[in-house]
């Protein structure tokens, strides 16, 4: 099973600067992800990577960056933190074998903005 | 855009009852998993199913991608299948997810 750790494992930010979001897998998968989860919305993926140097958009990428430096490293970047960001969010990872792929989750980071 | 939708939204069981997690999915069906989470915590896999049949212990998952639905059936529960169970439905490396069925289950 993968392992996938993130950090910080919880942050409080204040409104207006940037927040760095991290993540790390030791399986080797092509692919990993960021998602958030907010009561009543259930999880949203925000943007996912391919391999290292490539990023997606995903359903809510509006105001985060990503950054694949390397195949085993995923950040999420805030530029400028605001209160509606305020949630949690949960890093994943997936075997490329074939389109489908079943994915592993990491311990999530709460992220509160001030 | 992909819908996934999920019932009931909560349930409640005295210890040692059955229960019956519905996944429909408004789409295609691709794959799909079942996951499990506590309060506060992560995301724990239950079932990666394309289709069928699967079981792990008291936990059986039936896929029929043909109508576009799966189930979660707990048998005997217990107080420690407590939490939260989502089922998310994938289509080319990414997942959509339900809103998931909050589970009780009461000594």
């Amino acid at each position: 099973e993968a392992a996938v750790t993130q950090s910080p494992r919880n942050k409080v930010a204040v409104t207006g600067g940037k927040v760095t979001l991290s993540c790390n897998q030791t399986n080797n998968h092509n692919n990993m992800y960021w998602y958030r989860q907010d009561t009543g919305h259930g999880l949203r993926l925000i943007h996912y990577s391919y391999g290292a140097g490539s990023t997606e958009k995903g359903d809510i990428p509006d105001g985060y960056k990503a950054s694949r430096p390397s195949q085993e490293n995923f950040s999420l970047i805030l530029e400028l933190a605001t209160p509606s960001q305020t949630s949690v969010y949960f890093c994943a990872s997936g075997d490329r074998g074939g389109p489908h792929a079943e994915q592993f989750f990491g311990p999530g980071t709460r992220l509160t903005v001030l | 855009g992909q819908q996934v939708q999920q019932s009931p939204a909560s349930l409640v069981l005295q210890e040692g009852e059955n229960a019956e997690l519905q996944c429909n999915f408004s789409t295609s069906l691709n794959s799909m998993q079942w996951f499990y989470q506590r309060p506060g915590g992560s995301l724990v896999s239950l079932f990666y199913n394309p289709s069928g049949t699967k079981h792990s212990g008291r936990l059986t998952s039936t896929t029929v991608i043909k109508e576009r639905r799966s189930s979660l059936h707990i048998s005997s529960s217990q107080t420690t299948d407590s939490g939260t169970y989502l089922c998310a439905w994938s289509n080319y490396n990414v997942l959509y997810f339900g809103s998931g069925t909050k589970l009780t289950v009461e000594p």
